[in-house]
């Protein structure tokens, strides 16, 4: 069965500290891997997408890794802003007919 | 700007009825999509449609429907079927198909409640 876990569920972290999310997949066969960014109700905004290929992609202070041996993507936050608490959610992509798997997200809180 | 336009933003359904949720892209992207997203759960897929005047269904399509006659409009009705429709709602695009790997770009969503 195709599954996207990420882990922490959720997180508080300081302003200006760094923080790591995890996403573990077991979906076949692999097509991308995609960082969304989902504030309090509102919809979700795409962070960066990476196909098999690619082992790192930066956003601005954002840095997403993937390793599809181990089928892991982690999601590196720099020097947190206040704005950057919300949901990320990982989505992998499946195959050639782009099916799309959605994590649950992990819930980032950064306190001043 | 360019963009998904939802509408309402909150919608309120009482038993029996049907509701219609709005959803314009001004993008000129080929593909829509509509999600619903209920609390810890990931995204699921309703419908999907890649051209004007074809859909397909997602994994949770029964009590649902939509149309799509125009490239940028997909509106999606919540039937009376739909037994537990309380949750947001989501519509997306994305330039191409699904299957191209291009990013999706998502309104802001409706939230539905029942009465």
């Amino acid at each position: 069965k195709n599954q996207v876990e990420q882990s922490p569920q959720s997180l508080i972290i300081l302003e200006g500290k760094n923080c790591t999310l995890q996403c573990n997949y077991t979906v076949s066969p692999f097509s991308n891997l995609r960082w969304y960014k989902q504030d309090t109700g509102r919809g979700p905004v795409s962070l960066t997408i990476m196909t098999f290929s690619e082992n790192t992609k930066s956003n601005g202070r954002y840095t997403a890794t993937l390793d599809a041996d181990t089928k892991q993507s982690s999601l590196h936050i720099t020097a947190s802003q206040l704005s950057d608490s919300a949901s990320y959610i990982c989505v992998v992509g499946v195959g050639s007919q782009g099916n799309l798997i959605f994590g649950k997200g992990t819930k980032l809180s950064v306190k001043p | 700007d360019g963009g998904i336009t939802q509408s309402p933003k909150y919608l309120f359904r009482k038993e029996g009825q049907n509701v219609t949720l709005s959803c314009e892209q001004n993008l000129n992207h080929d593909a829509m999509y509509w999600y619903r997203q209920d609390p810890g759960q990931g995204l699921r897929l309703i419908y999907y449609s890649q051209i004007v005047n074809d859909f397909q269904k997602g994994d949770i399509a029964e009590g649902y429907s939509v149309s799509r006659e125009k490239k940028e409009s997909f509106p999606l009705t919540v039937t009376s079927a739909q037994k537990n429709p309380t949750a947001f709602y989501l519509c997306a695009s994305s330039l191409w198909g699904r299957g191209a790997g291009q990013p999706q770009h998502f309104g802001d969503g409706t939230r539905l409640s029942i009465l």
